[in-house]
């Protein structure tokens, strides 16, 4: 049972470069949610899908695209990235009232 | 705006001590509460959820209680062991179904 799966784990970015993070559940979820993870500022959220086709902005979304084409995945892009976004990216995926389930993360270094 | 905060920031204890981890959020207007348990470098696994009309939730040595009209909730670990060191971290699930986590607790227990 795989549950919430990140790919990939660690990756290092050029300034200026773009790349896509994809987050796949084989829960039957409806709700995906993008986190990212820094020193200090805790867990953030990104954006957030409620249905497959659907997505919204959450806390902090600028500089971050997101497309939830098919139900069990929901991709994040950085289209440019800046050494702003280095981070630790989480995925999490859950029902409406149930408990959450988060991957294991991507560190996403840019230089 | 909801805001999550978690006392103490770090605690650190000898083997076998029972503790208590607390959660505090601003708006009790919540769907539910969920806490987790983060190692080093590692992604967030589920602890307990305790649904809004509940008040208390236990799994083997962990009891979490919840006061939503306080704006409160507590993590309670028994006899303590140096495998429970780890950051937890408390959430919030608001009615608009995004979570939003507090700091989180860094605990460590002495052998």
């Amino acid at each position: 049972n795989a549950g919430v799966t990140q790919t990939p784990k660690f990756r290092v970015l050029k300034t200026g470069q773009s790349m896509t993070l994809l987050c796949a559940q084989d829960m039957n979820h409806e709700y995906m949610y993008w986190y990212r993870q820094d020193p200090g500022m805790g867990l953030r959220l990104i954006h957030y899908s409620v249905g497959e086709g659907t997505t919204a902005k959450g806390e902090v979304p600028d500089g971050y695209n997101v497309s939830r084409l098919k139900k069990q995945n929901f991709l994040l892009g950085l289209e440019s990235a800046a050494p702003s976004q280095t981070s630790v990216y989480f995925c999490a995926s859950s029902y409406s009232n149930t408990e959450a389930f988060f991957g294991q993360g991507t560190r996403l270094t840019v230089v | 705006k909801q805001e999550v905060t978690q006392i103490p920031a770090a605690l650190s204890v000898p083997e076998g001590e029972n503790l208590v981890l607390n959660c505090s959020f601003t708006d009790s207007a919540i769907y539910n509460l969920q806490w987790f348990r983060q190692d080093p470098g590692k992604g967030l696994t589920s602890l307990l959820l305790i649904q809004s009309s509940q008040r208390e939730q236990t799994s083997g040595r962990l009891n979490a209680s919840l006061d939503k009209s306080s704006g409160r909730s507590t993590l309670y670990i028994a006899a303590s062991q140096p495998g429970d060191s780890a950051t937890y971290l408390c959430a919030v699930r608001l009615y608009g179904q995004n979570f939003v986590f507090g700091p989180g607790t860094r605990l460590s227990v002495l052998p």
